[in-house]
Parts: C-alpha cells; sequence; structure tokens
C-alpha cells in the first residue's frame, strides 16, 4: 500500500525537543519531506532529506532517516509555542512521477 | 521572492455548478501540482503540470481537470460539483534550482459546495 504513517498528536512544553515519527513505504523514495500547516494556512516546507543520507540539520531542525526500517523522525530543539501547527511527513513516490505521498499529519500543542 | 500564489481564496458554488481556480508558481519554476485537502481524507494529489502538458494525474474523476499556460501558470477546474468536493485546494510549484523535484506550496483556495 501507499500509507505514510504519522501519530496524531504530540504535547510538548516549551523549551523541551519534539520528536516526530513517520513510516513511509516506497523503498525507492528519493526524497523524503516534513511541512508544516498552521491553522488556516497551506503548506511550509521545513526541510528534506535525499535517501542516501542518514541525517540532516538545519538549525533548530533534525531529521533521522532510516531506511531499513523505513522510518523518519523530525526533531525541534527548544520547542517554541510559534512551533504549534500540524506537521506532515511526505515521500516522493517512485512509480508515479511528481505525487507526495502524505501522512496524515500530527499536531503538535506547544504549552507554556 | 514571491512564492506560489492561488485564487481566489475563498469560493463558495452550489452542487452541478463548475469552479475555477488558479495558481502562479514560483518565479522560474516550470512544474505546477494540485492536491486536495478535504477533512477525513488528507492530502490527496490530483494533478501535475510541467512545459505545459499534463504529466501524471491522481485518483480523481474526470471532471476534476486543467491546465496550464505558456507562463506556467495552471487552472484547476472542477466540473458537476458535488457536496464531498469541499475542500482545501492546494498548488505547488517546483523547478530548476530545487532539490529535483521539492514542491513548494501556496496558501490555498478553500472551495466550499453547498
Amino acid at each position: 500500500g501507499e500509507d505514510v504513517e504519522q501519530s496524531l498528536f504530540l504535547s510538548v512544553r516549551e523549551g523541551d525537543s519534539s520528536v516526530i515519527n513517520c513510516t513511509y513505504t516506497d523503498s525507492s523514495s528519493t526524497y523524503l519531506y516534513w511541512y508544516k500547516q498552521e491553522p488556516g494556512a497551506g503548506l511550509q516546507l521545513l526541510t528534506y532529506i535525499f535517501s542516501n543520507m542518514d541525517m540532516k540539520q538545519d538549525q533548530r531542525l533534525t531529521v533521522l532517516l532510516n531506511k531499513k526500517d523505513k522510518h523518519l523522525s523530525l526533531r525541534i530543539a527548544d520547542t517554541q509555542t510559534g512551533d504549534s501547527a500540524i506537521y506532515f511527513c511526505a515521500e516522493s513516490i517512485s512509480d508515479s512521477w511528481g505525487k507526495l505521498q502524505f501522512g496524515a499529519g500530527t499536531q503538535v500543542v506547544v504549552t507554556p | 521572492e514571491a512564492g506560489v500564489t492561488q485564487s481566489p481564496t475563498h469560493l463558495i458554488k452550489t452542487r452541478g455548478q463548475q469552479a475555477t481556480l488558479r495558481c502562479s508558481p514560483i518565479s522560474g519554476h516550470t512544474s505546477v501540482y494540485w492536491y486536495q485537502q478535504a477533512l477525513g481524507l488528507g492530502l490527496q494529489f490530483l494533478l501535475w503540470y510541467d512545459e505545459g502538458e499534463e504529466r501524471n494525474r491522481g485518483n480523481f474523476p474526470p471532471r476534476f481537470s486543467g491546465r496550464q499556460f505558456p507562463n506556467y501558470s495552471s487552472e484547476l477546474n472542477v466540473n458537476a460539483l458535488e457536496l464531498e468536493d469541499s475542500a482545501l485546494y492546494l498548488c505547488a510549484s517546483s523547478g530548476p534550482g530545487t532539490a529535483q523535484e521539492t514542491q513548494y506550496f501556496g496558501p490555498g483556495t478553500r472551495l466550499l459546495v453547498l
């Protein structure tokens, strides 16, 4: 199947680290992505990782990729109230060019 | 640099009517993608246009169609609207200078079918 799976909800205290997990299905995916969606808005590209990488760091964001388990994670360091949003992971589909397969999204709520 | 723009921001139609949604890609991008984000169904891939041609299509009926113009902007047309077409329609673009097919999204058009 083509289901990308994510946990639906994460609550985190301000200043702590957040970790959002995702499992994907296409072992031939070239790129994997993390997007952020704030209420009433479109999708903001946060970061992406090429499939031959294990880790990518970009300021407060760290992406870890385990190709063997098809597991992707996004760590947000020093989580702020402005990080409250829905986070989507997405994979490129090797046999359907142009298509990104999205997970259902993880709602992150940051509490003071 | 301007991002992807979409118009209108909101659209209200009645069942059976036609809706036309518009998208302008980031300057220099040649590919445009359309997605539907309906409540409870998540983000679903609709269409991909590149260099004026439809390159791929998701699992949607033919009443969902579109086109890409010579300036790379795009239109999505939804004919014979049904209540379940109510959704946020997101457009994305990609092109040279980005990591392969990395897609950058616009703010969306919220379509309500009554």
